[in-house]
């Protein structure tokens, strides 16, 4: 089965500091992936997607990031993280053909001022 | 209204009743999802609508829990005989065009207690 792997659910770290949320999935075949975010009182909303092209791919708030596809992996990155990022992150991956999308458990950050 | 919309916000409910939860998207979009988050869990996938036709419902998880979308807009998801594990957010999401992959926007879902 599909399985999606974040690897840390809470991640603590002080304004300024750089950040990389880990994301690894199981499906071989072709995917679609995603980073959504939910902040604090709101709803999820989409970060950044990437389909094909340049596995570098950017999103609002200065989030990036990268496919690797010999690692199954689409890591999240922001260089300098704000107060205003604390929220939960998903990362979530749809395979090709499909309908829904298969999310991760989600990563809590909290950054702190 | 300007985005996904769900109702009840909260609805707390004994064992065995069953629940009607309600989802009206964005205006003008085609495609409809239903997801249930557990506590701690992300999103998991229940069921789709490309307007008013079911087009996967491989997610639900028995037959209890059924949707649907008479009209190509709003949607209900019911859970009958309701059980305690059925506890968690049902959030509805939905997106402009029935393509893969579309952008999903989210509701702020509707938090469900079975007591």
């Amino acid at each position: 089965a599909q399985s999606v792997s974040q690897h840390n659910h809470h991640v603590i770290l002080s304004e300024a500091a750089s950040l990389e949320l880990g994301c690894n999935y199981s499906y071989g075949g072709t995917v679609n992936l995603f980073w959504y975010v939910q902040y604090p009182g709101q709803h999820l909303q989409l970060l950044l997607k990437y389909f094909s092209g340049d596995p570098l791919v950017k999103g609002i708030k200065g989030f990036e990031a990268e496919f690797i596809k010999s690692k199954f992996s689409f890591n999240l990155r922001k260089p300098s993280v704000q107060w205003s990022d604390t929220a939960e992150y998903f990362c979530a991956v749809r395979r090709g053909g499909a309908d829904g999308l298969t999310f991760g458990k989600g990563t809590h950050l909290i950054i702190q001022p | 209204g300007a985005g996904v919309s769900q109702s009840p916000r909260y609805k707390v409910t004994k064992r065995g009743q069953d629940v009607a939860l309600r989802c009206d998207p964005i205006s003008g979009h085609v495609s409809l999802y239903w997801y249930r988050q557990a506590l701690g869990q992300g999103p998991e996938f229940l069921t789709y609508f490309n307007y008013e036709a079911q087009q996967d419902k491989s997610g639900l998880p028995n037959d209890r829990f059924s949707a649907e979308r008479p009209e190509g807009s709003i949607s209900t998801l019911t859970i009958q005989r309701t059980e305690q594990r059925d506890s968690a957010m049902y959030r509805c999401a939905s997106s402009l065009e029935p393509s893969h992959g579309e952008k999903l926007f989210f509701g702020s879902g509707t938090q469900l207690s079975v007591l």
